[in-house]
């Protein structure tokens, strides 16, 4: 399963766009690139997924290049509800799912 | 969207006793859940692959006789902490993956706090 690496913390202000991005220089052909969120003392909460070039959903853009060496989370216009651990991972799901966590990043929102 | 539980929500029990989680997918079925651990300011580190009707597989450095898993059906599966000592206080985390081939998600429980005093 791909090592991932992420800062380990990021600083934004309401209203901003805030880009996380993830390194994981040895990721599988096989291996989604897939993002969660965890507030403190909950479970972690998908937030996209992606394989590879961009993706977009309701809360989130995830942006791959193409040798898939490393991704960007890109959260539009933050909100104090944002600060959390945001946890990118690589996800075989071939191989019955197994999702390692690496040390995340904890994005900090202020006013 | 698919829902998780976890039970208790937190719980306080006497070094030496054996505490039982339970983590239940409530809409959905899995044949493999997933157990993790998490300290204060730490990720989460997987303890275990749950699969129902066969033994539990451990990751390296896990006491299967101290951490029991007993996955008896397709929506639930329990973690016993067995003989629990301060140090196995914790956040302890379980999901589950949906058996739907076109659902490729992994739904996390809201966790379980355990204080061993």
């Amino acid at each position: 399963l791909a090592k991932t690496t992420q800062p380990i913390s990021m600083d934004s202000y309401e209203g901003q766009e805030v880009n996380i991005t993830c390194s994981h220089n040895n990721i599988a052909t096989n291996d989604y690139i897939t993002w969660y969120q965890q507030f403190p003392s909950q479970g972690p909460r998908f937030i996209i997924q992606g394989y590879k070039t961009k993706v977009t959903n309701e809360v989130a853009s995830l942006f791959i290049p193409a040798d898939r060496k490393s991704s960007t989370l890109s959260l539009p216009r933050v909100s104090l509800s944002d600060t959390a651990v945001y946890y990118c991972l690589g996800a075989n799901y071939n191989q019955g799912g197994k999702l390692i966590f690496g040390q995340g990043t904890e994005l900090s929102v202020k006013p | 969207g698919a829902v998780v539980s976890q039970h208790p929500s937190w719980v306080i029990c006497k070094s030496g006793t054996s505490v039982k989680i339970e983590c239940r997918s409530l809409d959905f079925q899995a044949t493999t859940m997933f157990w993790y651990r998490q300290f204060p300011k730490q990720s989460l580190m997987l303890m275990a692959t749950s699969n129902e009707g066969s033994k539990a597989t451990y990751e390296q450095g896990v006491e299967k006789d101290k951490f029991l898993i007993n996955h008896a059906s397709l929506t639930l599966s329990t973690l016993t902490v067995t003989s629990a000592h301060p140090e196995d206080s914790s956040f302890y985390i379980c999901s589950a993956r949906d058996d739907s081939p076109e659902f490729y998600e992994q739904y996390f429980g809201p966790g379980t706090r355990l204080t061993v005093t």
